[in-house]
């Protein structure tokens, strides 16, 4: 069965202190990792896509890196508007369909102003 | 900017009704799904539709679930006998390139059970 943990559940930064959010997944033939953001009360919003170990995407303040094992959502300089949580998804090739997308349960990034 | 617009925003039953939550996904994606959280719980996938048919189901979607695209803009999903456990956030999520990863998610139905 397709795994996707996410740590830490919860995180308090002040602003302008960078930190990074942990993914790891266990799956058979990953197709592809999603990260997402939630704002409470609201649907998840697309961030990134990533296929390949090694592969990197930026976005404004954040960056989400890839390994084998693991995916990493670094925040550099947040602000209070990054304050939200963060989901991690996977696509696995030979488990469970093409079509379904497996979620972590996410961190909670609260930012300090 | 297109958006994924769901409705009711909130919906109280009682065990055993008959419930339906409707979406509009944005006009030009072909790939639509339905997923739910339990408060508190991860998102978790129920169904994908695409060229008028289910593609894809999780084991949660069982016979008590069913999902429709009455006309080119709703897609819909009905819960014919709903029971507590049912109580959740229902997202609906449409796609345009086809990748399950890449959604855009509506704001979600809020269904209660009692």
């Amino acid at each position: 069965e397709d795994q996707v943990t996410q740590s830490p559940e919860a995180l308090r930064l002040q602003e302008g202190e960078s930190s990074s959010l942990n993914c790891s997944y266990t799956v058979s033939g990953l197709r592809g990792l999603f990260w997402y953001r939630q704002d409470p009360g609201k649907g998840p919003e697309f961030l990134f896509t990533l296929y390949s170990a090694g592969e990197e995407k930026e976005k404004e303040r954040l960056k989400a890196t890839l390994t084998k094992k693991e995916s990493f959502l670094h925040i550099t300089a947040p602000k209070p508007e990054d304050s939200a949580t963060y989901l991690c998804a996977v696509q696995a090739g030979n488990s469970g369909g093409y079509q379904k997308v497996t979620f972590g349960t996410g961190t909670k990034l609260q930012v300090i102003p | 900017e297109p958006e994924v617009t769901q409705t009711p925003s909130h919906q109280v039953t009682q065990m055993g009704q008959e419930v339906i939550l409707r979406c509009v996904p944005i006009s030009n994606h072909l790939y639509f799904y339905w997923y739910r959280q339990i408060l508190g719980q991860k998102v978790e996938f129920l169904v994908s539709f695409y060229n008028n048919e289910i593609s894809e189901k999780s084991e949660i979607f069982d016979d008590q679930f069913s999902v429709e695209r009455p006309d080119g803009s709703n897609f819909t999903l009905k819960i014919r006998s709903t029971k507590l456990e049912d109580s959740a956030m229902y997202f609906c999520a449409s796609s345009l390139s086809g990748s399950p990863g890449e959604l855009f998610f509506g704001e979600g139905s809020r269904l209660t059970v009692l």
